[in-house]
């Protein structure tokens, strides 16, 4: 299947700084990339989508200012998370969706540890 | 809003057995249905999927059937073996592409 590659895999920062987790396709170009995130032992919840070139699309209750999104490629997406606190530590994932002439398929990247301390 | 429900919770089987995991779906324009694997500390892997032209799709021990006028859909896993251990999750796409997950199942595989 296709490859999508997220980095970095684990990240442990300090309260009040930003962290930045990259996605990337590495074999196809994604106009549509989508982040999630997932606390143990539960389901992946979407947080947005990133569509290149132009603004994502926060789900509800996600903070847009908090949670920093940039599509500038068609193969790299970016997460930031701003001014981090202890309750943003979580499991963050990124899927890309690869259009085919039979419909698209959505392939995850291996997830983000992050740990604010 | 749309969502998907998945049963069971947890699932353990002797290894050999057969495991079903079932979902279902509240959007009626969903058409696209993939099925992820995942590992614990990993990203989910995509195993099968189906879309809404078919009604059945196999690949070696797997296969998802699909049921559009029940809005149910499901994971076949035949001669399952431990490394088959991991949490499964159903998916539905909805509105804009965005995908919908269930709550994941659980399987256990004893040898």
């Amino acid at each position: 299947g296709a490859v999508v590659s997220q980095h970095p895999s684990r990240v442990i920062c300090k309260s009040g700084t930003s962290v930045k987790i990259e996605c990337r396709s590495l074999d196809f170009q994604a106009t549509t990339m989508f982040w999630y995130r997932q606390f143990p032992k539960q389901s992946l919840m979407l947080m947005a989508t990133s569509n290149e070139g132009s603004k994502a699309t926060y789900e509800q209750g996600v903070e847009k200012d908090k949670f920093l999104i940039n599509h500038a490629s068609l193969t790299l997406s970016t997460l930031t998370v701003t001014s981090a606190h202890p309750e943003d530590s979580s499991f963050y994932i990124c899927s890309a969706r690869l259009a085919r002439r039979s419909g698209n398929t959505i392939y995850f990247g291996e997830g983000s540890w992050l740990t604010v301390v | 809003g749309e969502n998907v429900e998945q049963h069971p919770s947890t699932l353990s089987v002797q290894e050999g057995d057969s495991a079903v995991i079932k979902c279902t779906y509240s959007d009626s324009a969903s058409n696209y249905f993939p099925w992820y694997k995942q590992e614990l500390g990993k990203g989910p892997q995509l195993i099968i999927d189906i879309r809404s032209n078919v009604g059945e799709k196999k690949d070696q021990r797997i296969a998802v059937t699909l049921n559009k006028t029940a809005k149910h859909f499901s994971l076949h896993i035949t001669e399952t073996q431990p490394e088959d251990s991991a949490v499964y999750f159903c998916a539905a796409v909805i509105q804009g592409g965005k995908l919908i997950f269930g709550q994941g199942t659980e399987l256990s595989v004893k040898p």
